[in-house]
């Protein structure tokens, strides 16, 4: 069956540090994949979008890299700051403009 | 700008009541989507409106849900009668048409509609 997953529902960090998300795909070949972060009571925002012929993408601390060979996204965050802790989601485009979303990663970064 | 705003921010309803959830898109975005999560699992595409018309609707659950887009403005989810199995957060989505621009679409979403079914 199509699925996408993400490393463990809970990730601690200490504040400083680099925080890697993962996410795994099977069964889909998309043309980019999306990360958003999530907020409690709040709906997803967008932060990166990277394409299929990317191998990285960069916005201030972040970063994603996208390997179709291995159907696999990370996502860092350098320098990781307690106001970084959110729930972190993968996302691909399955068929038109639908989003099908990951398990999502919850981080907290720690004093 | 404002963003996109959904109405209620919550609904408790007993299972076989009515419950019609409301989204206003940002001004200009012609595409609107419609998104549920249920309890521990993840976010699931409903369907998409590009202004009144639907242009996918393979993720709606079955026909106890109606969604409308009358005008080409607001959206209206309706779910008739509910069941306990609808409970759950429904987002709402909207965006530009930049494919041509930049080959995708960015979608903003709303803060969701927290529906409880008893």
């Amino acid at each position: 069956s199509q699925k996408i997953e993400q490393n463990s529902e809970a990730l601690n960090i200490q504040e400083g540090k680099t925080a890697t998300l993962t996410c795994n795909y099977t069964n889909y070949s998309p043309a980019y994949l999306q990360w958003y972060r999530q907020d409690p009571g709040r709906g997803p925002v967008f932060l990166l979008l990277i394409r299929e012929n990317e191998k990285e993408k960069r916005k201030e601390r972040l970063k994603v890299t996208f390997d179709t060979t291995l159907k696999q996204s990370l996502f860092h965050i350098t320098a990781s700051q307690p106001a970084d802790s959110a729930t972190y989601l993968c996302a691909l485009n399955t068929g038109g403009n639908k989003l099908t979303f990951g398990t999502g990663t919850q981080l907290k970064v720690e004093l | 700008e404002a963003g996109v705003t959904q109405f209620p921010s919550h609904s408790v309803i007993e299972k076989g009541q009515t419950v019609t959830l409301r989204c206003d898109p940002i001004s200009g975005h012609d595409n609107l989507y419609w998104y549920r999560r249920v309890m521990g699992k993840e976010i699931k595409f409903l369907l998409h409106f590009v202004k009144e018309s639907k242009q996918d609707e393979s993720g709606m659950p079955n026909n106890r849900f109606l969604a409308e887009r009358t005008g080409g403005t607001y959206s209206t989810l309706k779910v008739q009668p509910a069941e306990l199995e609808d409970s759950g957060v429904y987002f709402c989505a909207s965006s530009q048409d930049l494919r041509m621009i930049s080959g995708y679409n960015e979608q903003f979403f709303g803060p969701g509609t927290r529906l409880t079914v008893l």
